[in-house]
């Protein structure tokens, strides 16, 4: 089957540096997307990688191992408004995106 | 408009009755699709339109149908609601099937 997995819920410091993990296994690929999703709000996109290695997009970076079916979405010098659920996703062989539950970050002063 | 919008916001609704859900773009996207997201679990697809004119279903489709007679309108019918259906519904379009996606701003839904 399909499977998206991602850290239920992660807590970091303003100011700090956070990594949130994604493993999946699909059927096929083509694509990873990062999604931030603020409570009560749409999700809004992040990043999208194709390719194995390290996307940077100013505060936000995207990894991603195909051969390991890894990604990572690193969020560096954390705002209070960064506090909001990550939802990873995965575009299948029929460009069908398969998400991830979503990690709910949560950011402390 | 710019973007995506939806209607209503939010809903009651008895079971049994029919509801259909609006979505409307104004980016010419070709591609557009229904979500629901439910509590602690991902986004999941019910149906899908990758151009005017056609429709494809997603991983949950029972219970719910969709039509697109033009580019800029993607209702979502559920003609008998049940209260498994609870849940936020999102639309959602792109350029391209392999694009990434713009979402509405959703629509709850509470089903009696």
């Amino acid at each position: 089957g399909q499977n998206i997995d991602q850290p239920t819920e992660m807590t970091a410091t303003e100011g700090a540096i956070v990594q949130i993990n994604c493993t999946y296994q699909t059927s096929g690929f083509n694509g990873l997307f990062w999604y931030q999703q603020h409570a009560g709000e749409a999700p809004t996109f992040l990043s999208y990688n194709v390719l194995d290695g390290l996307e940077e997009k100013g505060r936000f970076s995207s990894f991603l191992s195909r051969s390991k079916g890894y990604s990572y979405l690193l969020l560096k010098e954390l705002q209070m408004k960064d506090s909001a659920s990550y939802l990873c996703a995965v575009a299948d062989s029929n460009y069908q995106l398969i998400w991830g539950a979503g990690t709910k970050l949560i950011i402390k002063p | 408009i710019a973007g995506i919008t939806q209607a209503p916001t939010s809903q009651i609704l008895a079971a049994g009755r029919r509801m259909t859900l609006r979505c409307t773009q104004d980016m010419r996207h070709n591609a557009m699709y229904w979500y629901r997201q439910d509590l602690g679990l991902g986004l999941r697809l019910i149906h899908y339109s990758n151009t005017a004119g056609t429709t494809g279903k997603g991983e949950v489709p029972d219970g719910y149908s969709v039509s697109r007679a033009n580019t800029d309108d993607f209702p979502l019918t559920l003609a008998s609601a049940v209260p498994s259906q609870t849940s936020v519904y999102f639309c959602a379009s792109s350029d391209d099937s392999y694009n990434e996606q713009f979402f509405g701003p959703g629509t709850r839904l509470t089903v009696l």
